[in-house]
């Protein structure tokens, strides 16, 4: 039941584009990503709900395609910043939540 | 300042040496929660809170106990440590969970060492 995030890890140059997608075998909810910097919390980025929404927040989008439970999240001309584990989170019936695995990006100058 | 507390931030302990985690947020959040992070494993749940004294299991419960006797404290109880307990602990918070766009805010983490 945790979502599957592919790829696993990722490393760019900076101001290349990045894309990293979760996959859940459960009909969902709503879909979170979070980013994680290393001995941090997750810090929150976005929520998509149901209904085939992308969302974006400066250049960091995201899309949720609830036919096929997929979510993917696009980093867009990826700045040193952007470096850390993304994990989705998604919210199926049940009330219970699952992060997935993460993916770990690195971005180099 | 909005925040989630957890404490403590480190903590090396023995085998079968009951121990509490403490969380505490101000936000007046009604969901709480307890995560736990392993290399290669991501978060995993251990339980969450609806509400005050509400709670239920989540993927990774056994060997914990939780309490929600008040709004904004949810304590992490293990009773007899072992050191597959080992870990990253995370707790977090949201305002309304049945709405389905609450963000999740997470406290600083505690890490615990079993020996």
């Amino acid at each position: 039941q945790q979502p599957v995030q592919s790829p696993q890890a990722v490393i760019l140059r900076e101001g290349e584009d990045a894309v990293i997608n979760c996959s859940s075998s459960k009909a969902l909810y709503s879909v979170h990503w979070y980013r994680q910097k290393h001995g941090e919390a997750p810090v929150f980025l976005m929520i998509l709900l149901k209904g085939g929404e992308q969302k974006g927040h400066d250049k960091i989008s995201a899309s949720f395609n609830e036919k096929k439970q997929q979510s993917s999240l696009y980093l867009t001309a990826s700045q040193l910043s952007y470096s850390g584990t993304y994990f989705c989170g998604t919210l199926s019936s049940g009330n219970q939540f699952y992060f997935g695995t993460g993916t770990s990006l690195t971005v180099i100058p | 300042e909005a925040q989630v507390t957890q404490n403590p931030r480190y903590l090396i302990t023995v085998t079968g040496k009951k121990l509490t985690v403490t969380c505490s947020q101000n936000m007046n959040h009604e969901y709480m929660s307890w995560y736990r992070q392993d290399p290669g494993l991501g978060l995993r749940q251990i339980y969450y809170s609806m509400n005050v004294e509400v709670t239920d299991k989540g993927d990774v419960p056994e060997g914990y106990k939780v309490s929600r006797k008040e709004k904004r404290n949810f304590p992490l109880i293990l009773e007899s440590p072992s050191p597959n307990q080992t870990s990253l602990y995370f707790c977090a918070s949201s305002l309304y969970w049945s709405s389905y766009n609450s963000p999740l805010h997470f406290g600083n983490g505690t890490r615990l060492t079993v020996t």
